[in-house]
């Protein structure tokens, strides 16, 4: 399955920041996805980044706030933007590679102050 | 509307008892069906998928899984549970286009 390298493993940010996380993976990918987990919570889809396309936001999340790159199929960044306490989640980026299922990053856990 | 649903929030066994987490899926099809467990700050790992053909699928560390299409059903199981277990486990289903989590089985192990 697909090795993901993802920084930072975690961050303390001021409110009203923003802070971008990168995702590196091992080899090419179609689709890159990107979920928020909430403390206590399972994880939601924020958005999954097609190269070369914009990408598809879920509900309940827009382009402004978590603006996203993928400029190759090995790589792809997501900025919290504007942060506030309410943003404090861990952060994973995830691919689909066809018959590995859905590999994780190690996540980025996000504290607001 | 897809879902998965685990009942149980949190479990607790005894080190070397059996473990069985409960996962129940709501989909017109036969889903892709994963299983995941997040060690406490970390990412999450993946223990065993089931795509197609035999219908109990063995995974890593031991894991196992049994997909019951009457029940859609996708239970995991461990015959004898060890401290380093304790984490947190999530089931999975995929329908191709979207990827769905349930909420999560939190996992105590006591010595």
């Amino acid at each position: 399955s697909a090795v993901i390298s993802q920084k930072p493993s975690r961050d303390i940010c001021q409110r009203g920041t923003s802070l971008t996380i990168q995702c590196q993976v091992d080899s090419q990918v179609t689709m890159m996805f990107w979920y928020r987990q909430q403390p206590g919570q399972s994880l939601t889809l924020i958005a999954t980044a097609n190269q070369g396309s914009e990408a598809t936001y879920e509900s309940g999340f827009v382009i402004d706030k978590f603006p996203i790159s993928r400029p190759n199929l090995t790589f792809s960044t997501l900025t919290v933007s504007n942060m506030s306490p309410e943003d404090s989640s861990i952060y994973l980026c995830s691919v689909s590679r066809e018959n590995y299922g859905y590999t994780f990053g190690s996540g980025t856990r996000l504290t607001v102050v | 509307a897809q879902s998965v649903t685990q009942p149980d929030i949190h479990i607790t066994v005894s080190e070397g008892a059996s473990l069985e987490l409960r996962c129940n899926y709501s989909y017109g099809a036969t889903p892709y069906l994963f299983w995941y467990v997040q060690s406490p700050g970390q990412g999450l790992q993946l223990l065993l998928k089931y795509f197609s053909g035999d219908t109990l699928v063995q995974g890593i560390k031991g894991f196992e899984a049994e997909f019951k299409r009457s029940q859609s059903s996708f239970n995991l199981r461990k015959p004898s549970v060890h401290w380093s277990d304790a984490a947190e486990y999530f089931c999975a289903v995929s329908t191709g286009n979207q990827f769905y989590f349930g909420t999560g089985t939190s996992l105590t192990v006591i010595p």
